[in-house]
């Protein structure tokens, strides 16, 4: 029973580049979270989805960043036209269940996450 | 001001020491968690707590409501220990709030 799988683990862009990082839930788990950790930085909520759809986006910048999680396949948070600023750690994680519902981190399962670096 | 501050940012011990990792919110919570994240990135969660203690292995987890404070031991600390410790509370809108995290490294 595989965790959370994130690839790419390291991704390089330059400048202007669009960044694409998949995340796969644990088996069984239909809701993901994406996050954004900054250098020195806490980690940020940026969009929780279910299959086929966005949940809550409200920590997702409004320009060049998109997120889903389509019917097939693994969630992808993709960047366009990268900026310096966009390098950071993002983090997916998933549950079974709608997390804030059941209020438990205990049910949210972490992957290793992705760090991006914009040249 | 940060809506959760952690306290130390950073903290060396050496092993066997008890070791105290503060948090204090400023938000209303439904929920704390502590969460660990490792050297290579990864990140788990050790505790949810919304009252009292819990207690995992050499591990403790406290909080008060009303003081707006948890409070995360580690008893005859181990260099494996070493890692970023995370609280992250669970406000109003559902959504986890982060702090920035407690380094804390231990000596053999």
């Amino acid at each position: 029973n595989a965790g959370v799988m994130q690839n790419p683990r390291h991704l390089v862009r330059r400048r202007g580049q669009e960044a694409r990082l998949r995340c796969s839930p644990m088996k069984g788990h239909s809701h993901v979270y994406w996050y954004r950790q900054l250098p020195e930085e806490g980690l940020k909520f940026m969009v929780y989805l279910q299959k086929e759809n966005i949940i809550d986006e409200s920590g997702m910048p409004k320009e060049r960043f998109s997120a889903e999680f389509p019917k097939e396949g693994p969630s992808i948070l993709r960047i366009q036209q990268v900026v310096r600023g966009d390098s950071a750690a993002y983090f997916c994680a998933s549950s079974p269940y709608r997390d804030r519902i059941t209020s438990g981190a205990n049910v949210l399962t972490f992957g290793a996450g992705s760090r991006l670096t914009v040249l | 001001k940060n809506e959760v501050e952690q306290s130390p940012q950073n903290l060396t011990a050496q092993e066997g020491e008890f070791i105290t990792i503060n948090c204090s919110y400023s938000v209303g919570i439904s929920a704390l968690h502590w969460l660990q994240q490792h050297p290579g990135g990864g990140i788990v969660s050790l505790f949810m707590l919304s009252s009292g203690k819990k207690k995992h292995g050499r591990l403790i987890a406290t909080i008060n409501i009303q003081e707006k404070h948890s409070s995360l031991h580690i008893t005859a600390s181990h260099p494996r220990d070493s890692a970023v410790y995370i609280c992250a509370v669970r406000g109003s809108q559902g959504n986890l709030i982060f702090g920035k995290g407690t380094k804390l490294s231990v000596k053999p």
